[in-house]
């Protein structure tokens, strides 16, 4: 079974438009950490976001937004007036304590396109 | 300073060849991982080392995959026997310290068996 879906395969939207990026997660620990990853089409993935299980706040870092919900499993991000650089692929990922974190499972992506 | 590098960036080989990948990572990171990520999905985990040692090789799909890291900085996948299953990209992570930090991504070798 997959341990985060992200089921929007691929998200089109114009400029300035804002965007909601889905991710489910599952896993039977308590301890637990998410992360958002950027991979735009140069194809190096860069980090974005690291949130705990026990902090349920949500954040907002510029245009970026992320909320969590453990009551739903996601961790769903949220871009404010897109921009044409925000194009990407973007993913979710997950690891457990139970794996002392070694492991981090990705989602399958999110692919942006902004159009100007 | 200088992010983790990998190289090649383009390898193409034949079926049942052997292939070496190296990824140098960032200097002081004691945490180094190996994904693969085929076209159209997600990195998946291979293996992880801390400091020389392979702390969770659990991702390795088959014994033809095999990597060492044999001072605790760059490491090596070794793949024997490549088969046209294995073409995918192949990233290379590090990070500081715990291993829930955030890990920074080489740009990746991409593999081709032809």
């Amino acid at each position: 079974a997959q341990k985060v879906t992200q089921a929007q395969t691929e998200i089109s939207v114009v400029e300035k438009e804002d965007v909601t990026l889905d991710c489910v997660y599952e896993t039977r620990d308590t301890t637990y950490y998410l992360f958002w990853y950027k991979q735009p089409p140069s194809g190096e993935l860069v980090f974005l976001i690291r949130r705990n299980s026990f902090d349920e706040q949500n954040e907002i870092s510029g245009r970026y937004s992320w909320n969590f919900q453990k009551s739903t499993s996601s961790f769903n991000f949220t871009i404010t007036a897109s921009q044409v650089v925000d194009s990407a692929v973007y993913f979710c990922a997950l690891s457990e304590a139970g794996r002392d974190f070694n492991k981090f499972y990705f989602g399958s992506g999110t692919k942006l396109n902004v159009k100007p | 300073g200088a992010g983790v590098s990998q190289t090649p960036s383009n390898k193409v080989t034949e079926k049942g060849k052997y292939v070496e990948l190296r990824c140098d990572p960032i200097s002081g990171h004691t945490a180094l991982y190996w994904y693969r990520q085929s076209l159209g999905q997600g990195p998946e985990f291979l293996i992880y080392f801390q400091g020389t040692g392979a702390a969770d090789d659990s991702g390795l799909p088959n014994d033809r995959f095999f990597a060492v890291r044999p001072e605790g900085s760059v490491s090596t996948l070794k793949i024997q026997r490549t088969e046209r299953g294995d073409s995918a990209v192949y990233l290379c992570a590090s990070s500081f310290g715990q291993t829930y930090n955030e890990q920074f991504f080489g740009p990746g070798t991409r593999l081709t068996v032809l």
